[in-house]
């Protein structure tokens, strides 16, 4: 079974400081992963995804089968990143496109 | 609509009632999801439906819960005899269902049940 973790459940910093926020997971197939965010008072949405390699509000995230993670990194936070960060997991083949989460990461970027 | 559409926002109920909570997918998409998000903790998935296979209720935690969605359109999430420990978001996600990889979903604003 498809398993994400997200070791820290706070993690704060200050504004300018570099931020990693920890994903690990577990799947024996060839996985999908993503990391979505919620702002104060918003919906959930997709931040990025590990296929398209790309860097969205700075933030980037590589996917490491050996070590079976997905780290989400910033090298200089700001204010605005204050939020809430999942980590999700799907199979990429097959019929179940089932996305499972992480329980989350609060970040908070102090002045 | 433009997005996933979720109804009510808000809904405060009596131990012991029956709550249904709709979800209105983003036209075209056949996967659907109810996710629940208690206060503090992460998202807990209760059920997925793609197109006409079965749907996936792994995720439901009792059999107070049951969710029927209409082909591909709204779906129905039923709380029966609801208790205090249910009191959570519930929300809902969409997303086109394909065989090409990184399909983004698309989650509503969520319905806020709380239950006193």
């Amino acid at each position: 079974a498809q398993r994400v973790t997200q070791p820290e459940k706070l993690l704060s910093v200050f504004k300018g400081a570099p931020v990693e926020l920890k994903c690990n997971y577990s799947y024996s197939g060839s996985p999908e992963l993503f990391w979505y965010v919620q702002y104060s008072r918003q919906r959930l949405q997709l931040l990025l995804r590990h296929i398209s390699r790309e860097s969205i509000k700075g933030f980037t995230a590589d996917l490491n089968k050996g070590e079976t993670s997905f780290h989400l990194k910033k090298p200089f936070a700001q204010e605005e990143d204050s939020a809430m960060y999942y980590c999700a997991l799907r199979y990429s083949g097959g019929s179940n496109y089932k996305l499972t989460f992480g329980k989350g990461t609060l970040l908070t970027v102090n002045p | 609509g433009a997005g996933v559409s979720q109804s009510p926002s808000n809904k405060v109920t009596e131990k012991g009632k029956d709550v249904e909570l709709r979800c209105d997918p983003i036209s075209g998409h056949t996967a659907l999801y109810w996710y629940r998000q208690r206060l503090g903790q992460g998202l807990e998935f209760l059920i997925y439906f793609q197109g006409n296979s079965a749907p996936d209720k792994s995720g439901l935690p009792s059999d107070r819960f049951s969710a029927e969605r209409t082909g591909e359109s709204v779906s129905t999430l039923t709380i029966q005899r609801t208790q205090q420990e249910d009191s959570a978001v519930y929300l809902c996600a969409s997303s086109p269902w394909d065989r090409v990889a990184g399909n983004t979903i698309y989650f509503g604003e969520g319905s806020w049940l709380t239950v006193v």
